[in-house]
């Protein structure tokens, strides 16, 4: 069955540092999509980022980056000078199928990332 | 553009109370809808989707269940809550098509069973 791992519970950092966000997947399929959402404290998860298996270039969009790295079936996740509008609890998930075959989405327990000013 | 709501945004119920909690889409047709649950200081849990009117898949057992009476509409219910029942409610939709898509969230509903 596929999981997903977010090691972090918790995190915190001073405003302009950089924070890595771990995420460890398993899964059997030879081919799945990866993403990563973010919770702020109004609850709505906010999607950031799908990639799938194939793709293997890292990724970066302002601030953030993403590291996928299929070798150690991570795929992280880096905030580049922090801000305090990115304190959130963020979530790693990935693709999956229900027993219908119908697609779902496994997340990890997520990180809660607190930046202070 | 594509626009989800749900509600209630709060509930408070008491033990053994019925529940309805209602999710809609705009912007789209044949979405795939989700409702997931966020127990404090967990992941989110799948527990109903649906690919088409009528049809409804429960991925575990509980003392809840789903709805769509409309293709854009989509109905979490209760006939009498459990405390366990308690979380954070999100619904979501995707594109139905031949690629694998990310899903989009509601604003999600708190509920408390006392």
């Amino acid at each position: 069955a596929q999981k997903v791992t977010q090691a972090q519970t918790e995190i915190s950092v001073v405003e302009k540092e950089d924070v890595t966000l771990d995420c460890v997947y398993e899964t059997r399929d030879t081919t799945y999509y990866l993403f990563w959402y973010k919770q702020p404290p109004s609850g709505e998860l906010v999607f950031l980022i799908r990639r799938n298996s194939f793709d293997e270039q890292n990724e970066i969009s302002g601030r953030y980056s993403w590291n996928f790295q299929k070798s150690t079936s991570s795929f992280n996740f880096t905030i580049t000078a922090s801000q305090v509008v990115d304190s959130a609890v963020y979530f790693c998930a990935l693709s999956a199928y229900t027993q219908g075959g119908s697609e779902k989405l496994v997340f990890g327990k997520g990180t809660k990332l607190t930046v202070n000013p | 553009s594509q626009t989800i709501h749900q509600w209630p945004a709060t509930l408070v119920q008491p033990v053994g109370s019925p529940l309805s909690l209602e999710c809609t889409v705009e912007g789209t047709s044949n979405p795939n809808l989700y409702w997931y649950r966020q127990a404090a200081g967990r992941g989110l849990q799948l527990l109903f989707y649906s690919v088409g009117i009528g049809q409804i898949s429960s991925e575990v057992p509980q003392n809840l269940s789903a709805s769509r009476p409309q293709d854009r509409q989509f109905i979490l219910s209760s006939k009498k809550l459990l405390l366990s029942d308690s979380g954070f409610y999100l619904c979501a939709w995707s594109v139905t098509d031949s690629s694998y898509n990310e899903q989009f969230f509601g604003p999600g509903t708190r509920l408390t069973v006392l």
